[in-house]
């Protein structure tokens, strides 16, 4: 299965300020998604990243909070704006590989966010 | 949109026995559930799937069950290891979107 990978792993922040982490896959994958995993709970899917146009958001999640990014069939960025201490989560990619069967999501190592 | 609920939401049992962790969604048309461990720390792990033209499917002491009459499938574990302790997460998928559940903490108990 594909190796991906996420920057940063963790980090600090100050409210009001915002965040981008990065997924990078070292293969062409046809699908990426983003989740949020807060504190002891499931995992949340925010929006689907499509390659050249705009991301596909779920209910309750905004592109002018979470702006997404996915220039090409290998990665794709996520930007937290604006944070509020409600934002701290785990933020993890998830992609759909070429060479799997269709629908088969594997998980990046998530990016594990603190505001403060 | 889908709903998946997810039971029990905590689970310890004694090593060597089976765990059993049920799940039912709301969305006729989900058509792919997977179920994923998580380790403390760590990131969620594919460990087996079914798909809704399937009833069974077992991976040596991990099968899962699906009966799509009912909306509900089932993760068992047999031969519990202390490794297996973890929590689990079921999903189901409707047009490539996962739904997941809420989670079991399954603790093995040596």
């Amino acid at each position: 299965s594909a190796v991906i990978s996420q920057k940063p792993s963790r980090d600090i922040c100050q409210r009001g300020t915002s965040l981008t982490i990065q997924c990078q896959v070292d293969s062409q994958v046809t699908m990426m998604f983003w989740y949020r995993q807060q504190p002891g709970q499931s995992l949340t899917l925010i929006a689907t990243a499509n390659q050249g146009s705009e991301a596909t958001y779920e209910s309750g999640f905004v592109i002018d909070k979470f702006p997404i990014s996915r220039p090409n069939l290998t990665f794709s960025t996520l930007t937290v704006s604006n944070m509020s201490p409600e934002d701290s989560s785990i933020y993890l990619c998830s992609v759909v590989g070429r060479s799997t069967t269709r629908e088969t999501q594997y998980f990046g190592p998530g990016t594990r966010l603190l505001v403060l | 949109g889908e709903n998946v609920e997810q039971h029990p939401s905590t689970l310890s049992v004694q090593e060597g026995d089976s765990a059993v962790i049920k799940c039912t969604y709301s969305d006729s048309a989900s058509n792919y559930f997977p179920w994923y461990k998580q380790e403390l720390g760590k990131r969620p792990q594919l460990i087996i799937d079914i798909r809704s033209n399937v009833g069974e499917k077992k991976d040596q002491r991990i099968a899962v069950t699906l009966n799509k009459t009912a909306k509900h499938f089932s993760l068992h574990i047999t031969e519990t290891q202390p490794e297996d302790s973890a929590v689990y997460f079921c999903a189901a998928s409707v047009n490539e979107k996962l739904t997941f559940g809420t989670g079991t903490r399954l603790t093995i108990i040596p």
